[in-house]
């Protein structure tokens, strides 16, 4: 089975400063998706950013990039010039390919603090 | 336009009730999921649908069945309501399983 490992359940960053939020994952597949999601206190939950596994490419969305190191199992998402409205928890989440609707496994969140 | 909806937002029942929420999108989409969070936030798959397959996370207990009337909707059926099943339920749908999941606003359920 898959699992997404979140290993900071809290940061904190200055309002526009730079915040690295990590993620690792386990897998034996080599074809699959990865993606942020925004949790803020409204409890809507907001993608941030998808990346396709066999993309080498990072993907990018405004202020939100990805570090995706494939043979590390690594995606950290990187949020530059914080904002206050960048305050929420963020999940990191798999998805596998292939066809099967198994859902996404979700890591187990990191709560962003933004200083003012 | 909402794109993915659940209804009610908030229930509160009593052990033993039975009770439903309802989800439907408007976006065409194939494939819906139902996602429990518990009071730690932790967000766990429930259930996938897709062109009428349903896939069930083993860890969801029997009490728990989706039904699907149409593509559009996705509604929960819970039975016996236990305190345990309090939570936050979110209704989930996508174009096809690999794409991106749009999700509703959640419902917070409270067993007391």
């Amino acid at each position: 089975a898959q699992t997404v490992t979140q290993s900071q359940p809290e940061m904190s960053v200055q309002e526009a400063e730079t915040v690295t939020l990590s993620c690792t994952y386990d897998t034996s597949e080599s074809d699959y998706y990865l993606f942020w999601y925004k949790q803020p206190p409204s409890r809507q939950m907001i993608l941030v950013i998808r990346q396709e596994a066999y993309k080498q490419q990072n993907a990018t969305e405004n202020r939100f990039s990805v570090n995706f190191q494939k043979a590390a199992k690594s995606f950290s998402l990187k949020i530059s010039d914080s904002q206050l409205g960048d305050a929420a928890m963020y999940f990191c989440a798999y998805s596998d390919s292939g066809g099967g609707a198994d859902g996404l496994t979700f890591g187990k969140g990191t709560h962003l603090i933004i200083q003012p | 336009d909402t794109a993915v909806s659940q209804t009610p937002k908030y229930l509160v029942t009593q052990m033993g009730n039975d009770k439903s929420i309802k989800c439907e999108q408007n976006l065409g989409h194939d494939t819906m999921y139902w996602y429990k969070q518990d009071s730690k936030k932790f967000l766990k798959i429930m259930f996938s649908y897709n062109n009428k397959e349903l896939i069930i996370n083993e860890t969801v207990p029997n009490r728990f069945s989706p039904k699907s009337p149409d593509k559009a909707h996705l509604n929960l059926h819970i039975n016996s309501l236990e305190l345990g099943d309090s939570a936050v339920y979110f209704c989930a749908s996508s174009r096809g399983p690999d794409e991106k999941q749009y999700f509703g606003p959640g419902t917070r359920l409270t067993v007391t």
